[in-house]
């Protein structure tokens, strides 16, 4: 099977800098991707790392190591429209067509 | 505004209701998606379309039935619902084959099953 694993919560504050984690255990996948969505929202698409490494687009930061079955989202600068859920999400080799499989999410609170 | 506009964005029928949820993309894309996003839980992949063909059924019960007439457009019919059916109905669509990690999702239908 496969699956992902986030914290439920985070908390930060407002101009600090917040790691969101994500494990996997899958039998091949071809990217990690992050989605943002806030309370009454559709998920927004944030990044996607086909590679290991660092992808960065703004102020947002994604990072995958396939040896580590791990990936990231870092945010930085944290803003109080930051306040959202934020979901992992692999592409299975099995699949196609984008069949993305998910993660349970982690809400995300900033604080003043 | 995503180019995915699903109706209505809330629902409550009873468990003999029939309704239907609609969704349609303004972005020329091919494959088109429902998922369930339930309450502290992953969304769950639910049926695919690539070209009004349906390429993935995972495991949905019969009491949920898909329709795609075009590439446009896709209905999810609702018949003789349980209240655990109760969640938030995405669509997503995405260019086609693909696979950049990237679906572009409506804002939902909310239903509630009484």
């Amino acid at each position: 099977g496969q699956s992902l694993e986030q914290p439920s919560e985070v908390t930060a504050v407002e101009g600090a800098i917040v790691q969101i984690n994500c494990t996997y255990q899958t039998s091949g996948f071809y990217g990690l991707s992050w989605y943002q969505q806030h309370d009454g929202g559709a998920p927004t698409f944030l990044s996607y790392n086909a590679l290991d490494g660092l992808e960065e687009t703004g102020r947002f930061s994604s990072f995958l190591s396939r040896s580590d079955s791990y990936g990231y989202l870092l945010l930085q600068e944290l803003q109080m429209k930051d306040s959202a859920s934020y979901f992992c999400a692999v592409s299975p080799i099995s699949g196609g067509y984008n069949k993305l499989i998910f993660g349970a999410g982690t809400r995300l609170a900033v604080h003043p | 505004e995503t180019g995915v506009t699903q109706t209505p964005r809330h629902l409550v029928m009873g468990m003999t209701n029939k309704k239907s949820l609609k969704c349609e993309q303004h972005l020329g894309h091919n494959a088109m998606y429902w998922y369930k996003q339930s309450a502290k839980k992953p969304l769950e992949l639910m049926f695919v379309y690539s070209l009004e063909e349906r390429v993935e059924n995972n495991s949905v019960p019969s009491r949920f039935s898909p329709e795609c007439p075009n590439s446009s457009h896709l209905f999810l019919h609702l018949h003789t619902l349980q209240p655990e059916d109760s969640a938030l109905y995405l669509c997503a669509s995405s260019p086609g084959q693909g696979r950049t990690g990237e679906l572009f999702f409506g804002e939902g239908s909310r239903l509630t099953v009484l």
